[in-house]
């Protein structure tokens, strides 16, 4: 069965503290890992796309890594304007995603 | 540049009544799509549309109905609203280009049924 799991569910780290979220999927004939931020009362907001195993994105203190069976996020030296919810998703035809469930970021001064 | 709008942002609804949920979108993009999100559970897919005139049902189209006259706006109707339709609804659209797009969503609507 096709499915995008997300872990973990919520994490929470001091201002500074790196750590990285993961998403695996099993969704033959993968075209694509999407990443989305989503805040309070938003819709999703999109970050990355990953094609194929080896590359990487980054955006300021996010970066994107893929492999065959799983993606991660990292957040290196967080700041709480980091805080939200981080989905991913992989497409199965053209506008059609399955989406994880999200890890809700909490980062403290 | 507004991008994607629903309205309204909150609705409460009684068990068995009726309403739309208005959704426009102004980058001329193709595709269009309503998803559901509910705690807990990712993002499920409600109805598509990939272009006007042309919709298909996602994996939870129950309860639901859609159209697409103009490429702009993509409204999603509830027939008979059920206490199992309390959710909050996103709008997304997305360009047909070459590969897969990002979605963009709105800001969502939250229902309420009680």
């Amino acid at each position: 069965e096709d499915q995008v799991t997300q872990s973990p569910e919520a994490l929470r780290l001091q201002e500074g503290e790196s750590s990285s979220l993961n998403c695996s999927y099993t969704v033959s004939g993968l075209r694509g890992l999407f990443w989305y931020r989503q805040d309070p009362g938003k819709g999703p907001e999109f970050l990355f796309t990953l094609y194929s195993a080896g590359e990487e994105k980054e955006k300021e203190r996010l970066k994107a890594t893929l492999t065959k069976k799983e993606s991660f996020l990292h957040i290196t030296a967080p700041k709480p304007e980091d805080s939200a919810t981080y989905l991913c998703a992989a497409p199965y035809n053209f506008n059609k995603f399955y989406f994880g469930s999200g890890t809700k970021l909490n980062v403290k001064p | 540049n507004a991008g994607v709008t629903q309205t309204p942002k909150f609705q409460v609804l009684k068990t068995g009544q009726s309403m739309t949920l208005q959704c426009a979108q102004d980058m001329n993009h193709e595709y269009m799509s309503w998803y559901r999100q509910d705690p807990g559970m990712g993002l499920r897919l409600i109805h598509y549309s990939v272009g006007a005139g042309i919709t298909d049902q996602g994996e939870v189209p129950n309860g639901y109905n859609v159209s697409r006259s103009t490429t702009e706006d993509f409204p999603l109707r509830l027939l008979s609203a059920a206490p199992s339709q309390t959710s909050v609804y996103f709008c997304a659209s997305s360009s047909a280009g070459q590969g897969f797009s990002p979605l963009h969503f709105g800001n969502g609507t939250r229902l309420t049924v009680t």
